[in-house]
């Protein structure tokens, strides 16, 4: 089973501040294939990211992933309101798949 | 519209059964992979299994092997999770999700408590 890492567990930055989230996977991730989510209170996750660096169905370009292997990072620029989260990792290349702890991204 | 859409919320006495539904719409629901995910209380994402509905292929988490049963049902494009005897540590939000290119439509969750 493939263990991901998420850090930091916490993040605290101010509005129009550039985020940089990381997730580490215990082995190498064939195809690339890690998504990021996010996930507001009360809500279900939302896609943002697949395939480690392309973005879902209407997800603003202020958001980007990155990484290879076993290093991926979500990048947010311009950090807006509606932003301030829990950000998830998760990879999908072969049962079972596992998320991430999440990283908690709260306003400064 | 692309979407799945779960049964209501349960409350359950401990060793109760249960079976909870996500219905598909909007898409061709038996062609593609469903997750089941479990959200405990105030913690993280962890997926319990997948099925393909068109055949039923079935992987489960080794965490959640002999602890559930997932299930579909093509001709009515719906999927299911169940429980033959719940323990309070059942207590959690349940979310179905298609998978394409990660989990990219969701339902609604499914909130199941289970208490004496």
């Amino acid at each position: 089973e493939i263990v991901l890492t998420q850090s930091p567990g916490t993040l605290s930055l101010s509005p129009g501040e550039r985020a940089t989230l990381s997730c580490r996977a215990s082995q190498s991730l064939s195809n690339n294939n890690l998504a990021w989510y996010q996930q507001k209170p009360g809500q279900a996750p939302r896609l943002l990211i697949y395939g480690a660096s392309s973005r879902a169905t209407g997800i603003p370009d202020r958001f980007s992933g990155s990484g290879s292997g076993t290093d991926f990072t979500l990048t947010i620029t311009r950090l807006e309101p509606e932003d301030f989260a829990v950000y998830y990792c998760q990879h999908y290349g072969g049962s079972p798949y596992t998320f991430g702890q999440g990283t908690r991204l709260e306003i400064k | 519209e692309e979407q799945l859409v779960q049964s209501g919320a349960e409350v359950k006495k401990p060793g109760e059964s249960l079976k909870i539904s996500c219905k598909g719409s909007g898409y061709s629901f038996n062609s593609h992979w469903v997750a089941w995910v479990r959200q405990m209380p105030g913690k993280g994402l962890e997926c319990m299994g997948i099925i393909f509905p068109g055949d039923s292929d079935t992987m489960y988490s080794p965490s959640f092997q002999g602890q559930v049963s997932i299930s579909a049902d093509k001709s009515i494009s719906t999927a299911y999770l169940q429980w033959s005897s719940l323990k309070a540590s059942d207590t959690a939000m349940y979310y179905c999700a298609r998978l394409q290119g990660g989990m990219d439509v969701w339902g609604q969750g499914t909130t199941v408590t289970v208490s004496s």
